[in-house]
């Protein structure tokens, strides 16, 4: 068990619809990050927040949005849902401090949310 | 971007030792190197880091070329529950307002067989 947490586990929804995801990282850890995971892919890095801002952004589409919000937990929102987004999303934590470089910091990862869109 | 490459797949048997290679040509001056394990329908898990020569750990140790354009994840005396996908990870920093992006590569599909 990583500590980070992640619901739901499961998703099914309809394409155009709009869902939310979250996540509630480690005690203690100040970043979030997101991932994107699709069956013949590997990670792709969506977008990554510190202690409530956005700290570096990946190949994260216009239709997707993110934030942390005071308590540090994340949310992550895919509106306009298409057949192409059925994925595993991955939330991480780490305890990032804003002046060191993002990869140097061990990501404990949470055990996914799978979307499905039909 | 320091895009990585690594073999899509690798078989190996019981108790062998096992190198996994990852090609990072434009490694920045400052970035590390570190690796995860995923086993299916879980997160990826964290291995090992360093950032030149050899760092060793109680699972695995990884050797860094000084020149750093490539590494290679050194698993000893695999098992079966080594049976996973291993990704190595290059991070480019977002100083100076350039946008960051965590490169994780496609991952080594490692089949440990007994």
């Amino acid at each position: 068990d990583s500590g980070v947490t992640q619901t739901p586990k499961h998703l099914i929804t309809a394409t155009g619809q709009r869902v939310t995801l979250r996540c509630s990282p480690r005690s203690g850890d100040l970043s979030v990050y997101w991932y994107q995971q699709s069956l013949d892919q590997g990670l792709q890095f969506l977008i990554q927040y510190y202690n409530g801002e956005e700290r570096a952004k990946g190949n994260i589409l216009e239709r997707f949005s993110a934030q942390q919000f005071p308590d540090l937990h994340s949310e992550l929102n895919l509106s306009s849902l298409e057949l192409g987004d059925s994925a595993l999303y991955f939330c991480a934590s780490s305890g990032a401090v804003p002046d060191r470089r993002i990869a140097t910091d061990t990501q404990y990862f949470g055990p996914g949310t799978r979307l499905t869109v039909l | 971007l320091a895009k990585t490459t690594q073999p899509i797949s690798m078989d190996s048997y019981e108790g062998q030792e096992v190198n996994i290679t990852c090609s990072h040509n434009n490694i920045a001056t400052n970035d590390y190197i570190t690796w995860y394990q995923q086993f299916p329908s879980q997160g990826p898990r964290f291995i090992i880091q360093g950032y030149k020569t050899k760092v060793t750990n109680e699972v695995a140790s990884l050797f860094i070329p000084a020149d750093r354009k490539s590494s290679t994840l050194s698993l000893p005396r695999v098992s079966l529950s080594d049976t996973a996908v291993y990704y190595c990870l290059v991070g480019v920093s977002n100083y100076g307002g350039s946008q960051g992006n965590l490169i994780f590569g496609k991952g080594t599909k490692l089949s440990v067989k007994p």
